[in-house]
């Protein structure tokens, strides 16, 4: 069964700087990995959506990598805003039927002003 | 851009009353499906469609039913509410099966 590990589980960082969110994952037979956000009591957000075929993804500030051989995707958020405070989200479909997208469980994430 | 649509935002149910959690989407999706959110668990499957009158479980389908009768709704009854069913509950779609998914605000569902 497909596991998605989240590091770290928090993060608090000044405004401005470049930041990281890890993403990891025990089986490599995946179709996709999608990286979300969450804002408090809101819904999930897609953010980025890599192909299996695919090594990155970018959307403006946003950059999203992806090793299947290592079971592993990065985040990377340029030049942090405060807007960029929320829960960030991976999920990686392994195409299982019954189990769906399997998620992480997020990485907290607070930009100081 | 009205997307995937969750009626209601809020409940508040007795131990054995039912009810429906709706959901609906505009983008002519062919997939939907429902996840529970719950602390320190993460999202989860409850059930999913992969097109009107094609429902399947997913991995917590006890004590849910859903139906597919059309593209754009697939609504999530609850048949016997329990505490256990505390949780709040996504609606997502997506054009294909393994496509970029798109949930609702979701429904905050509180069973006493």
């Amino acid at each position: 069964k497909q596991e998605v590990t989240q590091i770290p589980a928090a993060l608090s960082v000044p405004e401005g700087e470049n930041l990281v969110l890890n993403c990891s994952f025990t089986d490599s037979a995946i179709y996709n990995l999608q990286w979300f956000r969450q804002d408090p009591g809101k819904g999930l957000t897609s953010l980025l959506l890599i192909q299996s075929s695919q090594r990155e993804q970018t959307s403006g500030r946003l950059n999203a990598s992806l090793d299947k051989s290592s079971g592993r995707s990065t985040l990377y958020i340029a030049a942090s805003q405060p807007g960029d405070s929320a829960t960030y989200l991976c999920a990686v479909d392994s195409g299982g039927g019954a189990d769906g997208l399997t998620f992480g469980k997020g990485t907290h994430l607070i930009i100081q002003p | 851009n009205a997307g995937v649509t969750q009626t209601p935002k809020f409940q508040v149910l007795k131990t054995g009353q039912s009810m429906t959690l709706q959901c609906a989407q505009d983008m002519n999706h062919e997939y939907m499906s429902w996840y529970r959110q719950d602390p320190g668990m993460g999202l989860r499957l409850i059930h999913y469609s992969v097109g009107a009158g094609i429902t399947d479980q997913g991995e917590v389908p006890n004590g849910y039913n859903v139906s597919r009768s059309t593209t754009e709704d697939f609504p999530l009854r609850l048949l016997s509410a329990a505490p256990s069913q505390t949780s709040v509950y996504f609606c997502a779609s997506s054009r294909t099966y393994t496509g970029e998914l798109f949930f609702g605000e979701g429904s905050r569902l509180t069973v006493l």
